[in-house]
C-alpha cells in the first residue's frame, strides 16, 4: 500500500506571495492532519480534516487554511506569507476522526523556504 | 491539557550498547502514547504505540517501550544500538478522549557512535 504522499516536496517563495501544500492520503485513511516543524517550534499542530470537515485546530493565524476533497485529499494554503513560515510541513493520515488510539502515518513533508 | 517533556536534547551512545530515550507525559485521562523516529530530510516513521495491556511494547526495528504509570514515563529502549539508528526521535501523546490532537514531545537526537 503506497504511503503518505506530498507535493511538492520542496518550495521556495518571497514574502507576500501565497502558497498551496498537497497531500494524499493512504488508500483507506480518511483522516488528515497538517503539522509545522520548525528547529525552534519543534512539530506543532495546524488542523485536522475528516470528510472535507476541519475537525480540529491549533494555534494559528488565518494565514493558514486547509482544505479536503471527496477523495480525502488535502490541500493547505497560507496567505501573505512571511518569513517566520519558513519551515517543514507535515501531512499525517488516519483511519479514522479523533479516535485515540489511532496511528497517524507522516508523508516526507513539504519543505517551504520563504526568502 | 496533554504536554509530553523530553529531558535530553542529545544521546549518545556507542555500537553495540543499549540505548534509553526519555519520556514523560501529561494527561488528565488515559495516555495513549506514540514514539516516531525521523531521519533527515524525512517525515516521521512510527515506531510503536502503547494503548492498554503489556506494559512493555514492542515495535519496529528491534525497539521497545516501557510504559509506566506512576512515574508517567514511557521511555525508548533498544538492547543493541546502532549506527543507522541515528535519527531524532520524538515522543507523542493522545489523550483518551475523542478528537483530541496528538501532542509531541521536542524530539531528543540520538546519536550512535561506531
Amino acid at each position: 500500500k503506497a504511503g503518505v504522499t506530498q507535493t511538492p516536496r520542496y518550495l521556495i517563495k518571497t514574502r507576500g506571495q501565497q502558497v498551496t501544500l498537497s497531500c494524499s492520503p493512504i488508500s483507506g485513511h480518511r483522516s488528515v492532519s497538517w503539522y509545522q516543524q520548525t528547529p525552534g517550534q519543534g512539530l506543532q499542530f495546524l488542523f485536522e480534516y475528516f470528510s472535507e470537515t476541519q475537525r480540529n485546530k491549533g494555534n494559528f493565524p488565518g494565514r493558514f487554511s486547509g482544505r479536503q476533497f471527496s477523495n480525502s485529499r488535502s490541500e493547505m494554503n497560507v496567505s501573505t506569507l512571511e518569513l517566520g513560515d519558513s519551515a517543514l510541513y507535515l501531512c499525517a493520515s488516519s483511519l479514522v476522526l479523533g479516535a485515540s488510539t489511532d496511528t497517524q502515518y507522516f508523508g516526507p513533508g513539504t519543505r517551504l523556504t520563504v526568502l | 491539557a496533554q504536554s509530553v517533556a523530553q529531558p535530553e536534547d542529545q544521546v549518545n551512545v556507542a555500537e553495540g550498547n543499549p540505548l534509553t530515550v526519555k519520556c514523560t507525559y501529561s494527561v488528565s485521562g488515559n495516555p495513549y502514547l506514540f514514539w516516531y523516529v525521523q531521519y533527515p530530510n524525512r517525515g516521521l516513521q512510527f515506531l510503536l504505540k502503547y494503548i492498554t495491556g503489556d506494559n512493555l511494547v514492542k515495535g519496529s526495528y528491534g525497539f521497545e517501550a516501557e510504559f509506566n504509570k506512576s512515574q508517567t514515563s514511557f521511555h525508548l529502549k533498544k538492547p543493541s544500538a546502532l549506527v543507522s539508528d541515528s535519527a531524532l526521535y520524538f515522543c507523542a501523546v493522545r489523550q483518551d478522549n475523542y478528537g483530541q490532537n496528538f501532542v509531541f514531545g521536542p524530539g531528543t537526537r540520538l546519536s550512535v557512535l561506531p
